[in-house]
């Protein structure tokens, strides 16, 4: 597609359960960037990828997140046991990698009850 | 880790007046970037900064890559309805592995 692309949009999950956040990326983009957005906050780097490959996991907030890319395309990131600390929206970025620019999707919102 | 600061924090004008807004940081960035952020969708990229120096225009949207690399501002001239939001400054340092640094954002608010 021409631009990022996440699904699902909206998540309204139970406290305790794990949720699954899809990236899209823009084809050709090599590097795949994940952040968090708190309400009203500007946005918090969660980790990066060049080709399927994540060279620093050190920005995940704890080790219930994870992520994946696969194909040097669509990358998940998985949170297992949500806890309502987890709320937030969560964005994905395409970019070429180094100090270029990165290009954003909408957002999963995530809702933590 | 790094910090941006951003300000205003927010802004409240009259439309056709012209905005400006600034990020500065304790340390150097090879790129700056400034993105636009409205309700419920992901940042637009507006300019992108590449050269300590730099002034770049977008239409109404001038932003410049400060001389130390620690500073950047963005300025909107003769704002119209559609430019309320939230603004972003962002910065990129050490081949882009460590992500962007945001700064807070600045809200545009414009008062009809």
């Amino acid at each position: 597609g021409a631009g990022v692309s996440q699904s699902p949009s909206n998540k309204v999950t139970e406290k305790g359960k794990d949720v699954e956040l899809r990236c899209d990326p823009i084809s050709g983009h090599t590097a795949l960037y994940w952040y968090r957005q708190s309400l009203g906050q500007g946005l918090e780097f969660l980790i990066y990828f060049q080709g399927n490959s994540a060279p620093d996991k050190s920005g995940l907030p704890s080790d219930r997140f994870s992520a994946e890319r696969t194909g040097g395309s669509v990358s998940t990131l998985t949170i297992q046991r949500t806890q309502q600390e987890d709320s937030a929206v969560y964005l994905c970025a395409a970019g070429w990698g180094g100090d270029y620019e990165q290009y954003f999707g909408p957002g999963t919102r995530l809702t933590v009850t | 880790g790094q910090q941006l600061n951003q300000s205003p924090q927010s802004m409240f004008i009259q439309e056709g007046e012209d905005v400006s807004m600034n990020c500065t940081s304790s340390s150097i960035f090879n790129t700056w970037l400034w993105y636009k952020q409205d309700p419920g969708e992901g940042p637009v990229l507006l300019i992108a900064l590449y050269k300590a120096g730099e002034l770049t225009s977008n239409g109404r949207l001038t932003a410049q890559f400060g001389i130390t690399r620690k500073d950047s501002f963005l300025n909107i001239s003769a704002s119209i309805p559609s430019d309320v939001g939230i603004y972003f400054c962002a910065g990129s340092s050490g081949g882009g592995a460590d992500g962007l640094t945001f700064g807070k954002g600045t809200h545009l608010i414009i008062q009809p």
